[in-house]
């Protein structure tokens, strides 16, 4: 079975620093994987992916991804991050083969001071 | 989101009791999702459903029951609730295989308080 794993549960940063938000996931066999945003008292909401082809993927907001296959790695990158970036960001990994749900992390919460 | 909704978005209950909460969708899609989230431990599946009548457990289903009669709902029941039951629930859906290439559209949220 697939696990995903965050290592940091709350990250601080000021705003226009860049961050790097982190993501090691587990799995024999290959892999889609995921970044969702989650705003205060809202549902989860879609980031970015990463299905195949090109390793880095970005988001329209900023947001880039590297998968590292080696690494077994998808970190979350923002080169300067602003007040509104303040979220709870979760990582999640699905099967490409047969795979009928996805599997997320504990989460990483993203808090901007100004 | 307008293609999914969540009732009630608030309920408390005491222990023991009985409490459903529905799920939703009108985009047609064939998977839907119960999660509940908890501080520490993100969001963990508790059921999913692949077509009606079609339900799965997921990693923490004990003492959670789903039923999907029609395409567009998916209930959650809780048989007896506890305080450990205490959270926020989830519900998604999925509409091109469970892998989420497209991503899962989720509910607002059910916080669901067990005194």
């Amino acid at each position: 079975a697939q696990s995903v794993t965050q290592l940091d549960s709350q990250v601080p940063v000021f705003e226009e620093a860049p961050v790097e938000l982190r993501c090691n996931y587990s799995s024999s066999v290959s892999v889609y994987l995921f970044w969702y945003v989650q705003y205060p008292n809202q549902g989860l909401q879609l980031l970015l992916k990463y299905l195949s082809g090109s390793t880095l993927v970005k988001s329209i907001n900023g947001f880039e991804a590297e998968f590292n296959k080696s690494q077994t790695s998808f970190h979350l990158r923002k080169p300067s991050v602003h007040i509104s970036d303040t979220a709870e960001y979760f990582c999640a990994v699905s099967v490409t083969q047969g795979a009928q749900k996805l599997v997320f992390g504990q989460g990483t919460r993203l808090t901007i001071n100004p | 989101d307008a293609g999914i909704t969540q009732s009630p978005r608030h309920k408390v209950t005491e222990t023991g009791t009985p409490v459903t909460l529905r799920c939703h969708q009108t985009e047609n899609h064939r998977y839907m999702y119960w999660y509940r989230q908890d501080p520490g431990h993100g969001l963990r599946l508790i059921h999913y459903s692949y077509g009606v009548k079609d339900t799965d457990k997921g990693e923490v289903s004990d003492g959670y029951s789903v039923s999907r009669s029609k395409t567009e709902d998916f209930l959650l029941t809780l048989e007896s609730a506890t305080s450990s039951q205490t959270s926020v629930y989830f519900c998604a859906i999925s509409g091109n295989g469970g892998q989420g290439i497209y991503g899962y559209t989720f509910g607002s949220g059910t916080r669901l308080t067990v005194v």
